[in-house]
């Protein structure tokens, strides 16, 4: 497609409950990122992809949460024991490696956990 | 670490200028942006500026940026309805790649 591409756009889960949200990124962009997004709040860096490993995994904010890209283009962020905090709406983007520094984004996955 | 920082709300007349405000704590950023979301929509960005330059203007867009104060604005000029939405500045980090910090948004309602 010509844009960032989140499945699923919602998912309901129980508590401590596994969860996996995928990003299909727009096609020839190397650099892939995570963000969440708490309501009210702006978006909170998780992890950042140069084609397949993690060049900056600095916001993932405990063990729980993993994020792979096998073959550099799709992308899939993993939660295990879900927990009612981590509520939230997934925000995937990304970018061309050389540029301005423009994030293109999905329109998120909005994760409810019960 | 990177703050970016931004009021909460803003309310104009349609017709009057708007100016959105942020402040940075990272003096080293190479790009400052700001990002538009409308409701249900995904971030898309609307401008940029780098931080060798003091203004960047784009149609009704204007961007000051105060790198002594670390402080960036957005004015849209004759807003409209349709600019009602939530405005993040951001800024990229220092470290030689991408990252990108966001701040935590500020909402324009535009009244009619």
């Amino acid at each position: 497609g010509a844009g960032v591409s989140q499945t699923p756009s919602n998912k309901v889960t129980e508590k401590g409950k596994y969860v996996e949200l995928r990003c299909d990124p727009i096609s020839g962009h190397t650099a892939l990122y995570w963000y969440r997004q708490s309501l009210g709040q702006g978006p909170e860096f998780l992890i950042y992809f140069q084609g397949t490993g993690a060049a900056d995994d600095s916001g993932l904010p405990n063990d729980r949460f993993f994020a792979v890209r096998p073959e550099g283009s799709v992308s899939t962020l993993k939660i295990q024991r879900t927990e009612r905090g981590d509520s939230a709406v997934y925000l995937c983007a990304s970018s061309r490696l050389i540029n301005t520094g423009e994030l293109f984004f999905g329109e998120g996955s909005r994760l409810t956990v019960l | 670490g990177e703050d970016v920082e931004q009021s909460l709300f803003l309310s104009v007349r349609e017709g009057d200028s708007s100016v959105i405000n942020c402040t940075y704590t990272d003096s080293s950023s190479t790009y400052l942006y700001w990002y538009k979301q409308e409701p249900g929509a995904g971030l898309q960005l609307l401008t940029y500026i780098f931080s060798n330059m003091d203004m960047k203007q784009d149609q009704r867009l204007t961007v000051l940026l105060n790198k002594k104060d670390k402080h960036l604005s957005l004015r849209i000029a004759d807003t409209q309805t349709g600019d009602s939405a939530i405005y993040f500045c951001a800024e990229t980090d220092s470290g030689g790649y991408q990252k990108v910090t966001f701040g935590t948004g500020t909402k324009l309602q535009v009244i009619p």
